[in-house]
């Protein structure tokens, strides 16, 4: 898998905007960008994925840079409930291929 | 329909002892994977099953972690001799195929501790 670099931990106050940035500057043209977030004690959770175009889904919009070496994942009200690590990965399109994980962003919402 | 499940949910045991964790995927998912997670630790990767495919085993720390999948299906990670360092949760993931667009689905995993 292609690197990516994420800050070790981010704020929010609770029901605004959180604003999660991942860097992949080596990304090639067929890898996609997948983020997945993990709650404290339970195993990670699927958000969202992308290759080229911006996405949304009932949990958070990914928008990727037109160069792709960069995203951020959006949370457009945090909740309490947010307060988990989040984790952004890359990988390719096709063939037999592990899947690692960094050591993502500890995202805290505040009350 | 069941998610990944994942047996014991807890599991202690005693430094040299051997342990057996169990993992059921989702049906018809073709990948498996296995990760451990030591406390306020990222996830590590240990090994990777996808369908009749030779397992890429490059994340298995020493030889006394092994892991099979029988049938394609249900996947038995064993550690022999366990050691306290090997204490951690232990975290199983299937995904329908391989490819761009597939999810990764993990179970609530194996917490292991080694006295």
């Amino acid at each position: 898998d292609a690197k990516t670099t994420q800050p070790t931990s981010m704020d929010c106050a609770e029901g605004r905007a959180a604003n999660l940035p991942c860097n992949h500057s080596t990304i090639s043209g067929n890898e996609y960008v997948y983020w997945y977030r993990q709650i404290h004690s339970q195993g990670p959770q699927y958000i969202i994925h992308g290759l080229k175009n911006n996405e949304t889904n009932e949990m958070a919009s990914l928008i990727i840079t037109e160069d792709r070496k960069s995203s951020t994942l959006i949370l457009p009200h945090a909740t309490l409930r947010d307060t988990a690590v989040y984790y952004c990965i890359v990988r390719y399109s096709g063939g037999y291929q592990k899947v690692t994980f960094g050591t993502g962003t500890k995202l805290q919402v505040i009350p | 329909g069941a998610g990944v499940s994942q047996s014991p949910s807890n599991k202690v045991t005693e430094k040299g002892k051997d342990v057996e964790l169990r993992c059921d995927p989702i049906s018809g998912h073709t990948a498996l994977y296995w990760y451990r997670q030591s406390l306020g630790q990222g996830l590590e990767f240990l090994i990777y099953f996808q369908g009749n495919s030779a397992p890429d085993k490059s994340g298995l720390p020493s030889d006394r972690f092994s892991a099979e999948r029988t049938g394609g299906s249900v996947s038995t990670l064993t550690i022999q001799r366990t050691q306290q360092e090997d204490s951690a949760v232990y975290l199983c993931a299937s995904s329908p195929r391989t490819g761009g667009g597939e999810k990764l689905f993990f179970g609530s995993g194996t917490q292991l501790s080694v006295l």
